[in-house]
């Protein structure tokens, strides 16, 4: 079946613009992660939406960045004010009801701030 | 708070060579135990995983894992590698229950490059 995509996937933008980040997750999976894959840093958390939850926000890196998921399935993340330091592939992945040790990842967007 | 620590940023080895990639994390509580694997141009995938019972897992591809509690280690083996195991691998980990249930947290990632 169809696993989870992001789009785009490819970014560059100015300094200073806003960005928007799209993730659709695996029909069916409750859980949707974000993470951040920066150049030699490996992969840093984000942000976790599980069902009706309130989200986990705690690895957002500042108020710049924010994320909503809408009908429980699509995911947007947000980054205003760009700056170079966000450049760095933004993986989202998905997870099913009760499984949540158990990740699938979506190709990433590759973000590059000039 | 966890942290995973990969020790090997470059590993380079022959075709047929013998793999051992480290992993040490730190927590205090239960863990599950990653090995993810990103063959150049593709997703990042799961290689295998460890939950409970026997700490040593096998994973796709031949590769196995051992969980070492009294180590907090993790690492990851294969007998003999391929051109095609030309990837770059991460640990992670996540807690097996609690608040932070379902993120991971992931080491840096080593790099592996096979010579034909």
């Amino acid at each position: 079946g169809a696993g989870v995509s992001q789009s785009p996937s490819n970014k560059v933008t100015e300094k200073g613009k806003d960005v928007e980040l799209r993730c659709d997750p695996i029909s069916g999976h409750t859980a949707l992660y974000w993470y951040r894959q920066s150049l030699g840093q490996g992969l840093e958390f984000l942000i976790y939406f599980q069902g009706n939850s309130a989200p986990d926000k705690s690895g957002l890196p500042s108020d710049r960045f924010s994320a909503e998921r809408t009908g429980g399935s699509v995911s947007t993340l947000t980054i205003q004010r760009t700056q170079q330091e966000d450049s760095a592939v933004y993986l989202c992945a998905s997870s099913p009801l009760g499984r949540a040790d158990t990740q699938y990842f979506g190709p990433g967007t590759r973000l590059t701030v000039l | 708070a966890q942290s995973v620590s990969q020790h090997n940023h470059h590993v380079i080895l022959s075709e047929a060579a013998s793999l051992e990639l480290g992993c040490n994390y730190s927590y205090g509580g239960t863990v599950n135990l990653f090995w993810y694997v990103q063959y150049p141009g593709q997703h990042l995938q799961l290689l295998l995983k460890y939950f409970s019972g026997d700490p040593l897992v096998k994973g796709i591809k031949g590769f196995e894992a051992e969980f070492i509690k009294s180590k907090f280690s993790f690492n990851l083996r294969k007998p003999s590698v391929q051109w095609s195991d030309t990837a770059e691998y991460f640990c992670a980990v996540n807690a097996a229950g609690g608040s932070t249930l379902g993120r991971l947290y992931f080491g840096r990632g080593t790099q592996l490059t096979v010579w034909p």
